[in-house]
């Protein structure tokens, strides 16, 4: 069974904080992705990753920055939060290749900036 | 530029057919998929259709493409309320090494008795 895992459902932090959030993935997979959730504003990619150690900048990538040292682990840092970062951010992980290859999502992270 | 759009609600009762609908821009894009979403949950693909296709059909869900318009639909025959979800559809281009998708903004399917 595949398997996608977020570092936490829920995460309150305070403006100012630096902020991690955490993707594995199970599926030896390539490509790996960060997305907010916003009501409304449906799914807007924040990050993507090809690979280990590469990274491109996805529609909304102001006040985020990522890292991918391992390929089953894609990290989003949020480095000063603030309230406008109010969100439920996703993680997902594709494989290389073929559009037809689906993105498998992990169950969200619902992140509160007070 | 790329914009994918949907209707935020939809409401049906029990048995009925819905329709969600879904207009995009990009006609570059390749695939265009739909995507469900259950609450509390990550995201799922239920189906996924070719630029070049017309209409695809898979058990009670029937997807048309109409491209001259850039118009995606999703018919669920015979809803359920274990259907009551948030639908994304969702274009793709192909980048790079990997595939970039691109959601419309969810339609909230209510299922009523």
């Amino acid at each position: 069974d595949v398997k996608v895992t977020q570092s936490s459902r829920y995460l309150v932090k305070r403006t100012g904080e630096k902020v991690f959030l955490e993707c594995v993935q199970d599926m030896d997979h390539e490509n790996m992705f960060w997305y907010r959730q916003d009501p409304g504003l449906g799914l807007r990619l924040i990050y993507f990753s090809y690979d280990v150690k590469m990274k491109e900048k996805g529609d909304i990538p102001e006040g985020y920055s990522v890292s991918r040292e391992k390929k089953e682990r894609f990290s989003l840092i949020l480095e000063s939060a603030s309230t406008n970062q109010t969100s439920m951010y996703l993680c997902a992980n594709s494989r290389a290749g073929t559009p037809t290859d689906t993105q498998y999502f992990g169950p969200g992270t619902r992140l509160t900036v007070l | 530029g790329e914009d994918v759009e949907q209707s935020l609600f939809l409401s049906v009762r029990e048995g009925d057919s819905s329709v969600i609908n879904c207009t995009y821009t990009d006609s570059s894009s390749t695939y265009l998929y739909w995507y469900k979403q259950e609450p509390g949950a990550g995201l799922q693909l239920l189906t996924y259709i070719f630029s070049n296709m017309d209409m695809k059909q898979d058990q009670r869900l029937t997807v048309l493409l109409n491209k001259k318009d850039k118009h995606l639909s999703l018919r669920i025959a015979d809803t359920q309320t274990g259907d009551s979800a948030i639908y994304f559809c969702a274009e793709s281009r192909l980048t790079g090494g990997g595939n970039k998708l691109t959601f419309g903004t969810g339609t909230q399917l209510k299922v009523e008795l």
